[in-house]
């Protein structure tokens, strides 16, 4: 059983481009999250999806940033308009249906880099 | 709202010298924690959680945690640190609907 995917795994863009970061949760799992990892600083949680739904994106910037779960493929991190302090680590997770997304472990991929230059 | 502080940025120790982290959540209810460490460039792994019962807990490669509600505590052990524990450590409490809040993280460091 494959682990969580991510790709690409380092992404460069320059200021104004869009970034697209794709997650594949691991098999069987329904709950995908997003989190930002800015330098010496913690997981920030940004999005939490199901399949073709949107359940919390309290922790997503207003502007420029969206997200989707669709129900073929993958989970996609959409930055529009890129700037340099969207630089960061962009980890995601993904837990299978359970008693509640805070009891369900959560399991991560190895992250997407993002560098905007 | 639930918070998690990790006090401690940097820890230094020697290997084979014991390692406690310290993790200090808040939540009004009885929480459900995790401990995870993330080596460099490499997503977290989880290393153990509680949601109930005993409140010591055993993990992967050595470590164990301690749920102490009277001090809101739940800090991670391990009693003797080898030179591939040196990671970052990540606590998170979590806890009805909420999704898991995670500390800043807690940079261990090993001296031979």
């Amino acid at each position: 059983n494959a682990g969580v995917m991510q790709n690409p795994r380092h992404l460069v863009r320059r200021r104004g481009q869009e970034a697209r970061l794709r997650c594949s949760p691991m098999k069987g799992h329904s709950h995908v999250y997003w989190y930002r990892q800015l330098p010496e600083e913690g997981l920030k949680f940004m999005v939490y999806l199901q399949k073709e739904n949107i359940i919390d994106e309290s922790g997503m910037p207003k502007e420029r940033f969206s997200a989707e779960f669709p129900k073929e493929g993958p989970s996609i991190l959409r930055i529009q308009q890129v700037v340099r302090g969207d630089s960061a680590a962009y980890f995601c997770a993904s837990s299978p249906p359970g008693t509640g997304v805070s009891t369900d472990t959560q399991y991560f991929g190895p992250g997407t880099r993002l560098t905007v230059l | 709202a639930q918070s998690v502080t990790q006090p401690d940025i940097h820890i230094t120790v020697s290997e084979g010298a014991s390692l406690e982290l310290r993790c200090n959540y808040s939540y009004g209810a009885t929480p459900y924690l995790f401990w995870y460490v993330q080596s460099p460039g490499q997503g977290l792994q989880l290393l153990l959680k509680y949601f109930s019962g005993d409140t010591l807990v055993q993990g992967i490669k050595g470590f164990e945690a301690e749920f102490k509600r009277s001090q809101s505590s739940f800090n991670l052990r391990k009693p003797s640190v080898h030179w591939s524990d040196a990671a970052e450590y990540f606590c998170a409490v979590g806890g009805g609907s909420y999704i898991p809040t995670f500390g800043r993280g807690t940079s261990l460091i090993v001296h031979p």
